[in-house]
């Protein structure tokens, strides 16, 4: 099984602040990455898919790079409604598609 | 737009079963690939099992193997999920998601809770 380490698993910031979250793989996967936000209570939303390819509808602060083994996901400008936790989920390599650990984003 | 409406929340005993279903409407469901992710109470996301479109079967995480079933209703355009042999640590909310492989997915169903207590 391909296992995802996200680092750091919490972190604390202010809003305007540039936030990245990484995702390691323990093998490599090309690019087929996805990233997940998700708020208490809700499902998870796509934010990036192919590893860099913004979902419609998604605001332009958030950005995807990497493949093979190590990705980020930058958020330019840290706004309220960015606290939440994400994920990122391979999609290479199945049984199973695995998720990262996640990482919670908190106001400082 | 694919909408996904998952039943109601479950409370099952240790040892028995629990069915949850996820109604699509926007499209039939013979046009989707489901999937069942699961996240237990404070903990992060797994998948479970769902349809690979490459393969044309159903994938199941080992994990789960011999305890879970996934099954279609293409008349009601329904889906199910079936986990069998309760334990406590099933207790998490269940969603079903469409289309996660090859790129991920933002259609997920609300979310179902299952608590598993005696």
């Amino acid at each position: 099984d391909i296992q995802l380490t996200q680092s750091p698993s919490f972190l604390s910031a202010s809003v305007g602040d540039r936030v990245t979250i990484t995702c390691r793989a323990s093998q490599g996967i090309s690019s087929y990455l996805a990233w997940y936000q998700q708020k208490p209570g809700k499902a998870p939303k796509l934010l990036i898919y192919a590893a860099s390819t913004l979902q419609s509808g998604v605001p332009s602060r958030f950005s995807g790079s990497g493949s093979g083994t190590e990705f980020t996901l930058t958020i330019s400008s840290l706004q309220p409604e960015d606290f939440a936790t994400y994920y990122c989920q391979q999609l290479n390599s199945y049984p199973p598609l695995t998720f990262g650990g996640g990482t919670k984003v908190e106001i400082k | 737009q694919v909408q996904l409406v998952q039943s109601g929340a479950e409370v099952k005993k240790p040892g028995a079963s629990v069915k949850v279903s996820c109604k699509v409407s926007g499209y039939t469901l013979t046009e989707l690939s489901m999937h069942w992710v699961r996240q237990a109470p404070g903990k992060g996301l797994e998948w479970m099992g769902g349809f690979d479109p490459e393969d044309g079967e159903t994938i199941y995480a080992q994990k789960f193997q011999g305890r879970v079933t996934m099954t279609e209703d293409t008349s009601t355009d329904t889906a199910y999920m079936e986990l069998s042999s309760l334990r406590s640590e099933d207790t998490a909310v269940y969603y079903c998601a469409t289309d996660l492989l090859p790129a991920g997915s933002d259609y997920w169903g609300q979310g179902t809770l299952v608590t598993v207590s005696s």
